[in-house]
């Protein structure tokens, strides 16, 4: 079955200090996977997205991504985290065969102190 | 340019009504779909509208729910006799059709759904 783990509920941070959000999956073939950010009674914002290429991807608000096939892995990175990155980050892989049918890691509560 | 929106922004309903959620996509977006946000069950797949293609359903809960979307446009979420555990954020993203994979979804705001 297809499916997405990130295994911490949450990650606590200094502000400054860099950044890791894990993501690990579960697809058939070559996957396609998404960081979403959803802040406080908002929805969820786009973060970046790997399709193919280059394993590193860069995205909004200086986050990236690398994509780790061996691993299956897809971590959310950022080298200096602000007070502001505090909020809910989820993991998605699109479903194979169901074009369209995102399925959403549980995410991750990232809390940035001052 | 505008984003995905969606109304009521918070609905409270009795037990056995019916609700109606609306959403309305990116112009231009012809992919649409619903998702569920609620505490147990994190954030799940409900429907997908892609173009003039009949709606993957996979992911409705049960028989009272349904969608449509009228004209390639605005999509609207129906509840019948609704339940305490329909109560969640419904979220409607949308997005464009590229040959072989989606592209990126969109999320407008949500309606947060009570059911007392």
């Amino acid at each position: 079955a297809q499916s997405v783990a990130q295994p911490e509920d949450q990650v606590n941070v200094a502000e400054g200090n860099p950044l890791t959000v894990k993501c690990t999956y579960s697809v058939s073939g070559n996957p396609y996977l998404f960081w979403y950010v959803q802040y406080p009674n908002r929805g969820l914002q786009f973060l970046l997205k790997y399709i193919t290429g280059d394993n590193l991807v860069k995205g909004s608000y200086g986050f990236e991504a690398e994509f780790n096939k061996s691993q299956t892995s897809f971590h959310l990175k950022k080298p200096s985290a602000l007070v502001s990155d505090s909020a809910l980050y989820f993991c998605a892989v699109e479903k194979r065969g169901s074009q369209g049918n995102l399925i959403f890691g549980k995410g991750t509560k990232l809390s940035v102190k001052p | 340019g505008a984003g995905v929106s969606q109304s009521p922004s918070n609905k409270v309903t009795e037990k056995g009504k019916d609700v109606e959620l609306r959403c309305d996509p990116i112009s231009g977006h012809t992919a649409l779909y619903w998702y569920r946000q609620s505490l147990g069950q994190g954030l799940e797949f409900l429907i997908y509208f892609q173009g003039n293609s009949a709606p993957d359903k996979s992911g409705l809960p049960s028989d009272r729910f349904s969608a449509e979307r009228t004209g390639g446009s605005v999509s609207t979420l129906t509840i019948q006799r609704t339940q305490q555990e329909d109560s969640a954020v419904y979220l409607c993203a949308s997005s464009l059709e590229l040959a072989g994979y989606t592209d990126t979804q969109y999320f407008g705001p949500g309606t947060r759904l009570t059911v007392l």
